[in-house]
């Protein structure tokens, strides 16, 4: 069980926007900075968003990330079949003491 | 480039030990926190180890705590991971990951660099 929660699937069809949830609490998500990963078949994750909803360089604005109190989401615009891929969020948690991620949602692109 | 390569990994009997190492190159290692994070077949990710840049600070996961020991070489760039007692549980593709620079006594759970992994299998 994940510390995070995230729904273990979502999709859409090309073209569309999705969004990816991610829940957690005061501890982690409501006092810490939040960050999401996009993990291709076969490949090391990907750092997408940074500090709530920064972009690293080379990270398309199609992606965007949000926070709402011990809330998260991460919204992808302009879907492409090459986002079907398994998407992480992940934070510190202050009653661990260490970091946390949630489960993770595979995206399909119908 | 800036770049990790994780190597080490294979199989090990339930009980048994294994070396984990992390290459790193591209950037000054000698900077940056470093993390250990692993994913088991088909499972999420789990965070198991990070390391603060000049070796003196590490933590653990209960889950690995007393089993595995987390240290680093900054002379040679490189990250180790000693696992010990291993079990099925630990069965998993463990990957090194370079934390977010926040100064230099600062852990970010952001990590923006990652190894593509080795492979750690425990079978009798």
């Amino acid at each position: 069980q994940s510390v995070l929660t995230q729904p273990p699937s979502a999709s859409g069809t090309a073209g569309q926007r999705v969004t990816i949830s991610c829940s957690g609490s005061s501890s982690n998500i409501g006092s810490n900075n939040l960050y999401w990963y996009r993990q291709l078949p076969g490949t090391a994750p990907k750092l997408l968003i940074f500090g709530n909803n920064q972009r690293p360089s080379g990270v398309p604005d199609r992606f965007s990330g949000s926070k709402s109190g011990t809330s998260a989401s991460l919204a992808i615009s302009g879907l492409r079949p090459e986002d079907e891929a398994d998407y992480y969020c992940a934070t510190w948690d202050d009653s661990r003491s260490s970091p946390v991620f949630g489960g993770g949602t595979k995206l399909t692109v119908l | 480039q800036v770049q990790l390569v994780e190597s080490g990994g294979g199989l090990v009997r339930p009980g048994g030990s294994l070396r984990l190492s992390c290459a790193a190159s591209g950037f000054t290692f000698s900077d940056y926190y470093i993390n250990w994070i692993r994913q088991a077949p088909g499972r999420g990710l789990e965070w198991v180890s990070y390391i603060s840049s000049n070796g003196y600070t590490i933590y653990y996961a209960d889950s690995v705590r007393g089993r595995f020991t987390t240290s680093r070489d900054n002379a040679k760039n490189s990250l180790f991971l000693q696992m010990n007692s291993l079990t099925a549980e630990d069965a998993a593709t463990y990957y090194c990951a370079r934390s977010l620079y926040c100064g230099s006594d600062c852990y970010s759970p952001g990590m923006d660099v990652w190894g593509t992994g080795t492979t750690v299998t425990v079978s009798s």
